[in-house]
């Protein structure tokens, strides 16, 4: 069974850039959520996406949106790129239901410079 | 708000001794709990989860946590320490739709 994927692996952008990441859960998987991973702030959820809704959003400003298509893949948009946006952004996919545990892809180490 | 901390940025441990990490949570429901690890260069993988039932989780490579709620904390050890341990380790708590996460211990093993 394939793990969650997530392209690209790497990137370096321009500030004032946008940058599109991609994930592809876990076949069967509904739930994906997104986090960003800095030295500095940890783990931060930015939000959670089942059946094409979100249902819960992070504290991050507008310039990052998220969206789930009909096959359960999604994609994170970061506008207006900021040198504090580089960070390792993780995608996770999971059943639906409480308590389930979520699976981790390798993460798009995202460099803004 | 669902929080977790974790005492100890950094563990070091001999090859062979006990590994404990420790990690606290705030809850006012019961809690979904789950301790990961990651590797340099690696997304999260999950070592074990506590969702209701029996306090003491048993995880993947010799990892097992206790969950006592009147501490609430939910502690993860390994009776004997392997090179391949060394690694970042996350404590997390599960609620509406996320996850909360600790700010991670960095274990090193000593050979």
């Amino acid at each position: 069974k394939a793990g969650v994927t997530q392209t690209p692996r790497y990137l370096i952008k321009t500030r004032g850039q946008q940058v599109t990441l991609s994930c592809s859960p876990i076949s069967g998987h509904r739930s994906v959520s997104w986090y960003q991973q800095t030295p500095g702030q940890g783990l931060q959820f930015l939000f959670e996406y089942f059946s094409e809704t979100q249902r819960n959003k992070g504290n991050f400003p507008g310039r990052f949106s998220g969206r789930q298509f009909s096959n359960s893949r999604s994609e994170m948009n970061v506008s207006t790129l900021e040198l504090g946006d580089s960070a390792l952004y993780l995608c996770a996919s999971s059943l639906p239901g409480a308590g389930t545990e979520a699976f981790f892809g390798q993460g798009t180490r995202l460099t803004v410079v | 708000a669902q929080s977790v901390t974790q005492l100890g940025s950094h563990v070091s441990v001999s090859e062979g001794a006990l590994v404990l990490l420790r990690c606290n949570y705030s809850s006012s429901v019961p809690p979904y709990l789950f301790w990961y690890v990651q590797y340099p260069n690696q997304g999260l993988q999950l070592l074990l989860k506590y969702t209701t039932g029996a306090t003491l989780v048993k995880g993947i490579n010799g990892f097992e946590a206790e969950f006592k709620k009147s501490e609430t904390s939910f502690h993860l050890t390994k009776p004997s320490a392997h090179m391949s341990d060394a690694a970042e380790y996350f404590c997390a708590v599960g609620w509406e739709y996320k996850l909360s996460f600790g700010a991670g211990t960095t274990v090193t093993v000593r050979a």
